[in-house]
């Protein structure tokens, strides 16, 4: 089994300042890593994802991800925020398996000040 | 390409009624999704099926709760009846198929008051 921790629920920060929203996970097997984002009155969209091989993943708009197998982390990252990054994250985890389901974290929500 | 549809955006029922929310996923994903997200959560995942066989329906409350995918397209879920607890964002997603590294597409949700 699966499961995910993301430590923040709420994370205020001015625009252009660097932002991180940590993820913790923990499994028994080997799992993919993901980040969706929602913006307001939207569903889910995939942000990035770490399947193998590199551990530092991008996404088109500037966030990135780094996969830390020892501290079984995969925190999210940007140096310079904009208005329109607004938005709830979810960090999620699955196992190879395609029996796994994804699991969800709670969330962070990213409130950006101008 | 279409994304997920689902409707309808908004319900607003009272406890022991009825309600269903249909879905349409993207033309030719096989594998369907269907989440409950509770307020201030993560979407938790009721039921996933591949074309128009359940897969997983282990944390579907089969009491009141149920699903269908009868052609392997669109899909609805039932409640009946609703408690106050249903409340939440019911979302719909797709895959082309069940491989974990597969993304999932989420439609925009259905939000669910139930007074």
């Amino acid at each position: 089994a699966q499961s995910v921790t993301q430590l923040d629920s709420q994370v205020p920060v001015f625009e252009e300042a660097p932002v991180e929203l940590r993820c913790n996970y923990s499994s028994s097997v080997s799992v993919y890593l993901f980040w969706y984002v929602q913006y307001p009155n939207q569903g889910l969209q995939l942000l990035l994802k770490y399947l193998s091989g590199s551990t530092l993943v991008e996404s088109i708009n500037g966030f990135e991800a780094e996969f830390n197998k020892s501290q079984t982390s995969f925190h999210l990252r940007k140096p310079s925020v904009h208005i329109s990054d607004t938005a709830e994250y979810f960090c999620a985890v699955r196992g190879y398996s395609s029996a796994s389901k994804i699991i969800f974290g709670s969330g962070t929500r990213l409130s950006i000040r101008p | 390409e279409a994304g997920v549809a689902q409707s309808p955006r908004y319900k607003i029922i009272e406890k022991r009624q009825s309600v269903a929310f249909w879905c349409n996923p993207i033309s030719g994903h096989a594998t369907l999704y269907w989440y409950q997200q509770i307020l201030g959560q993560g979407p938790k995942l009721l039921i996933q099926f591949q074309n128009n066989g359940v897969v997983d329906d282990s944390q579907l409350p089969k009491d009141r709760f149920s699903a269908e995918r009868l052609k392997g397209v669109d899909s609805t879920l039932k409640i009946q009846p609703a408690k106050l607890e249903d409340s939440a964002v019911y979302l719909c997603a797709s895959s082309l198929d069940r491989q974990g590294a597969n993304e999932q597409f989420f439609g925009p949700g259905t939000r669910l008051t139930v007074l």
